[in-house]
């Protein structure tokens, strides 16, 4: 069946980058996404890349889309204490009725 | 900006009771969705709306029921509660159907005792 496969956490220092990987089994998505939840919240809208794109860059943010190995990839420049939050990816089934959300990335940076 | 709100933070209840948790979207979207969500488990979607009076059954649908009556408000409600349905609930709304970006309320942490 359909699938989003993510590594349940990361740990990092404060100032370096951080890098969460996601990959899919089956997608028809225009948008593939990352959401942010902070503890005790919902998630928010991080980013998101157009499927047809390669790559993505938002201030600190890199998005990185690689189709033939249905692989994506957030990349944090910089990381700081307040990046500290799990990280969903999340990308259409392959009927394109629903999104399919990963398990989420716990990402902990340290000072 | 799309704003979701959810009718409470946080919501102790005891085993047996009816639970009614209630979300509101004001960005006019058509679709509604309720997620719970547990540690390891990520996200999983219990209902959706895609049109008043409409909704269809998700992945985790046993224990649960919904209503949407009016466009903006979708609520979930919990029958009987049992301890298995202590968890963190989202609520999230998208404009198009299918696969369209979602935006989530803050979350309803319950707690059944």
């Amino acid at each position: 069946g359909e699938d989003v496969e993510q590594s349940l956490f990361l740990s990092v220092r404060e100032g370096d980058s951080s890098v969460i990987n996601c990959t899919y089994t089956d997608s028809s998505s225009t948008y593939l996404y990352w959401y942010k939840q902070e503890p005790g919240a919902g998630l928010q809208l991080l980013t998101y890349i157009f499927s047809n794109m390669d790559m993505k860059q938002d201030q600190r943010l890199t998005v990185l889309l690689n189709k033939k190995d249905k692989h994506l990839s957030l990349r944090i420049a910089d990381t700081q204490t307040g990046d500290s939050a799990i990280y969903f990816c999340a990308v259409a089934n392959q009927a394109g009725t629903a999104l399919i959300f990963g398990k989420g990335t716990t990402l902990s940076v340290s000072s | 900006d799309v704003k979701v709100t959810q009718s409470s933070r946080y919501l102790v209840k005891r085993t047996g009771e009816k639970v009614f948790l209630e979300c509101v979207q004001d960005m006019d979207h058509e679709n509604m969705f309720w997620y719970r969500q547990d540690p390891g488990l990520g996200l999983r979607l219990i209902y959706f709306s895609y049109d008043v009076k409409m909704k269809e059954k998700g992945d985790i649908p046993e224990g649960y029921s919904v209503s949407r009556e009016k466009k903006e408000r979708f609520s979930l409600i919990l029958e009987s509660a049992s301890t298995s349905q202590t968890s963190m609930y989202l609520c999230a709304s998208s404009l198009l159907e299918g696969a369209d970006t979602q935006y989530f309320g803050p979350g309803t942490r319950l707690t059944v005792l």
